[in-house]
């Protein structure tokens, strides 16, 4: 099962740009996380943030978090190639063990 | 940091056949460990849990019989899919939890590329 939708599935923008990513999920969440994984790739963990946090920032990312809207984006500043990547978010849907449910991801491709 | 290795890290086989990937937590202990399917251009589905000294847990839709999931040790989970068919083809990912403080950190293995022929 997937634990919701990001917007948009995918993006293409030019090098130096700024890329926003949204995530939308459904059940309430302990803690939400955004990877990173390049085509055919593993997955390499970018930024974990808690569900009383609302923004979180790690070097050109910038996480939000509005628990509300049970949703969270995350804007990657002065984008380079080799940024291109596909980003998932992913949460703990609540569940209070260890699973980790995946949205659906955003493919992004930075042109140099 | 913890490190999650799978074995082997792609694998072709037959139509039939069964096939066995292996997935080992490095340095910490992990009596849960996850397993996910990923296909092209899709997200990570996840598939079961495992659970060390008893018995996985499938997620909807997701044929026990045909995912063989077996947690022989504290360190080491497998997932045998058995007489795989090419719809089995696929990037199959295992993750293991490490509790912290305020949360887990869920470590991933760098993933088996599957094809069955």
């Amino acid at each position: 099962s997937q634990q919701g939708e990001e917007d948009p599935q995918a993006l293409s923008i030019q090098e130096g740009e700024n890329a926003t990513m949204n995530c939308s999920y459904k059940t309430s969440i302990n803690n939400l996380q955004w990877y990173r994984q390049n085509s055919g790739r593993g997955l390499v963990h970018l930024i974990l943030i808690r569900s009383n946090e609302r923004e979180k920032h790690s070097g050109r990312l910038r996480v939000t978090l509005d628990t509300s809207k049970k949703s969270s984006s995350l804007l990657i500043t002065a984008s380079r190639a080799a940024d291109t990547a596909s980003y998932f978010c992913a949460t703990d849907a609540g569940t209070g063990g260890f699973k980790t449910i995946f949205g659906a991801g955003t493919r992004l491709f930075v042109k140099a | 940091g913890a490190v999650v290795s799978q074995h082997p890290s792609w694998v072709i086989c037959k139509s039939g056949t069964s096939v066995k990937i292996e997935c080992r937590s490095l340095d910490f202990q992990a009596t849960t460990m996850f397993w996910y399917r990923q296909f092209p251009k899709q997200s990570l589905m996840l598939m079961a849990t495992s659970n060390e000294g008893s018995k996985a847990t499938y997620e909807q839709g997701v044929e026990k019989d045909k995912f063989l999931i077996n947690h022989a040790s504290l360190t080491l989970s497998t997932l045998t899919v058995t007489s795989a068919h090419p719809e089995d083809s696929s990037f199959y990912i295992c993750s293991a939890p490490r509790p912290s403080l305020i949360a887990f950190e869920q470590f991933f293995g760098p993933g088996t590329r599957l094809t069955v022929l």
